[in-house]
């Protein structure tokens, strides 16, 4: 079955303790990112990757890192969690990005950073 | 900066209604998409317009690119309770292959 799997689904932290957020797909897709929801502000891209050990900036990229050492991963790295950054995440992957294409999404990863 | 303006923001009618939703921005883009997503779950894409003035439906959903190729509407007719979930609308600005830009989303709940 095609999917998109993020670990863990539901996390709650203390401030400054670094943390990873796994995000695997199985479709070969070259493109992925990680979005964070937040009510009334919809999704905001903070990293994406086009391929393997190519990754850039979103739209909120500060206090996250990423990595794409294999094309079916795209871990999400938090060094040292704030309380802002309480979220939901989602990881999706596609195809390169293009007038016709979809992107799927993981079921989301709710974090609580105290 | 180019940003997706969805409306209404939330919606709450009785089953067998009909709604509209809006996404409207003053930017051109390439393409537009449709997503619902329900509570625990990520967005699921449910259409794709391409061309401007171009029509889709999808069962009792009807999808409509502006013919600017800058705003879209989503028209459901009688509404479900199975219909209810979170709207979004995600552009491709014509400038880019790697960003959609998307809209906060609507908030629609179907009341038996």
């Amino acid at each position: 079955e095609a999917q998109v799997t993020q670990n863990p689904r539901y996390l709650i932290t203390v401030t400054g303790k670094k943390l990873t957020v796994t995000c695997s797909q199985n479709m070969n897709h070259e493109y992925m990112s990680w979005y964070r929801q937040d009510p009334g502000l919809g999704l905001r891209q903070i990293y994406y990757s086009m391929n393997v050990e190519v990754t850039d900036k979103g739209d909120v990229p500060e206090g996250y890192k990423v990595s794409r050492k294999e094309k079916r991963n795209f871990p999400l790295i938090l060094e040292s969690p704030s309380p802002n950054q309480t979220s939901l995440y989602f990881c999706a992957s596609s195809t390169p990005l293009g007038t016709i294409n979809t992107q799927y999404f993981g079921p989301g990863t709710r974090l609580t950073v105290l | 900066t180019q940003l997706l303006e969805q409306s209404p923001q939330f919606l709450s009618i009785q089953e067998g209604e009909n709604l509209t939703v809006y996404c409207n921005s003053s930017s051109v883009f390439s393409s537009l998409q449709w997503y619902r997503q329900e509570p625990g779950e990520g967005p699921v894409l449910l259409v794709t317009v391409v061309t401007g003035g171009e029509v889709k439906k999808l069962k009792r959903l009807t999808f409509q690119f502006g013919d600017a190729r800058k705003d879209s509407s989503l028209h459901i007719t009688a509404a479900q309770t199975g219909d209810t979930g979170l709207y979004l609308c995600a552009a491709l600005p014509i400038d880019s292959n790697y960003q959609l830009i998307w809209g906060a989303g609507t908030k629609l709940i179907i009341k038996p």
